[in-house]
Parts: structure tokens; C-alpha cells; sequence
């Protein structure tokens, strides 16, 4: 089945103590982006890849950090998490084929995370 | 830069009403419009889409029609269900390939 997979699906956690949430596809996708989704601000872009070893930042970076050692995993890095990263994040991926303008974006099941 | 707006919500409606979703947007040039649908507890999908000026894209008994004129988006259905009730994102993908996404709008069905 094709599909995005997060984990941890939920976690609390305290400031200042490193995480990382992963997230992988089974889709052969070039592109693969990290969302954070906060009641009334909609999705807003944290960093995006598009293939491995190239990743950008997105319209909130700061306090985040992103690898593309492989073409499947996308892992999200918080080395200080602190209270106002506490939201829901997605994961997404698409394919970038010579169409690619209008691929369909998977998005995973989502990760709540709160920071205490 | 590009953005969306959306209707703000949420829109609370009986099963069986019309459904209007106001969605317009600004960019440079003709961007491909998206709708996507999040379920409770669950990631976005992508509802349905059109890709040039007129186009009427349709899935599950939804339909929106890309208007350049007005440049509006909205999504629409003529007979909504309890099921329906779900947060719904119109988008666009601009020239960088990147989505641009509305604040999202929260359906609430009753029965």
C-alpha cells in the first residue's frame, strides 16, 4: 500500500530535550516537505526536499532541522524543543515527474506533539 | 507573494443542504488549484483539482471550477452527507512548484 508513515503518531516532551520525528515513504517520491498545522494558520511550510541531499527551508524553519540521507526517510530534528513548537505536523511527499506540477501530495497520519 | 483565502469558518450545516466553500486566491500567471480534505484525526487527501482556467475538477459528488475572472476556486456540492464533516484546504502550486495553502475551513454536518 502505497503511504506515508510518521512516527511517534503522538508525544510530550520537555523543553530543551532533543527529538526526532520520522517519516518515511514507500512511493519512490522525489519531493518530501514537513507541515505544521496550528488552529487558524493552516499548514505552514517547515522545510522541504527535493531529492536526497537537497533540502530547503520552508516559511517557518527556525528551531528546526531536516536530513535526506535517503530518498524514503525525511526525519524532523528539534535539538531544543520549546513550548511554542507544541502542534500537529505532517509529513508529505509527491512525485517530481516531468508532470510533476500536478502530482497528488501524500501526506502521513500526522504527529501531535506537545512541549511542556 | 501568491496566497489563498478562505472562507472562515466552521460552517455548520444540515444533511441533505447545498454546500458553497469560498476559496480565491493571487498569484502570477495561471497556477494549477487544489482542494484537499482532512477527516478527523487524520492526514490532508487531495479531494480534486483543475489545472487551466475554466477546468472543473469533481470527486465524490464535489465540484469546483477554476475562474480566472474572479480568480476563485470555491468548492461545491449539492447534497451533503454527515460523513462530509471534515476540515477542507483549497491550495495552489506555484511557479516554484511549491503548494500555497488556505487557513483551511472546518464542515460540520448534523444529521
Amino acid at each position: 500500500e502505497a503511504q506515508v508513515t510518521q512516527n511517534p503518531r503522538y508525544l510530550i516532551t520537555v523543553t530543551g530535550k532533543k527529538l526526532t520525528v520520522t517519516c518515511s515513504q514507500n512511493m519512490n517520491h522525489e519531493y518530501m516537505s514537513w507541515y505544521r498545522q496550528d488552529p487558524g494558520l493552516g499548514l505552514r511550510q517547515i522545510y522541504y526536499s527535493m531529492n536526497v541531499e537537497v533540502t530547503d527551508k520552508g516559511d517557518v524553519p527556525e528551531g528546526y532541522k531536516v536530513s535526506r540521507k535517503e530518498k524514503r526517510n525525511f526525519p524532523l530534528i528539534l535539538e531544543s524543543p520549546s513550548p511554542n513548537q507544541t502542534s500537529l505536523y505532517f509529513c508529505a511527499s509527491r512525485s517530481l515527474s516531468t508532470s510533476g506540477r500536478y502530482n497528488e501530495q501524500f501526506f502521513g497520519p500526522g504527529t501531535r506533539l506537545t512541549v511542556l | 507573494g501568491d496566497s489563498v483565502t478562505q472562507m472562515e469558518g466552521p460552517v455548520t450545516l444540515s444533511e441533505e443542504a447545498f454546500l458553497t466553500i469560498n476559496c480565491t486566491y493571487t498569484a502570477t500567471g495561471y497556477p494549477s488549484l487544489f482542494w484537499y480534505v482532512q477527516y478527523p484525526g487524520e492526514g490532508l487527501q487531495l479531494l480534486l483539482k483543475a489545472t487551466k482556467a475554466d477546468d472543473k475538477g469533481s470527486n465524490k459528488g464535489f465540484e469546483a471550477t477554476y475562474r480566472k475572472e474572479t480568480t476563485s476556486f470555491h468548492l461545491e456540492k449539492g447534497s451533503v452527507q454527515v460523513s462530509d464533516s471534515a476540515v477542507y484546504f483549497c491550495a495552489l502550486m506555484d511557479s516554484n512548484y511549491q503548494l500555497i495553502w488556505g487557513a483551511g475551513t472546518k464542515l460540520i454536518i448534523k444529521p
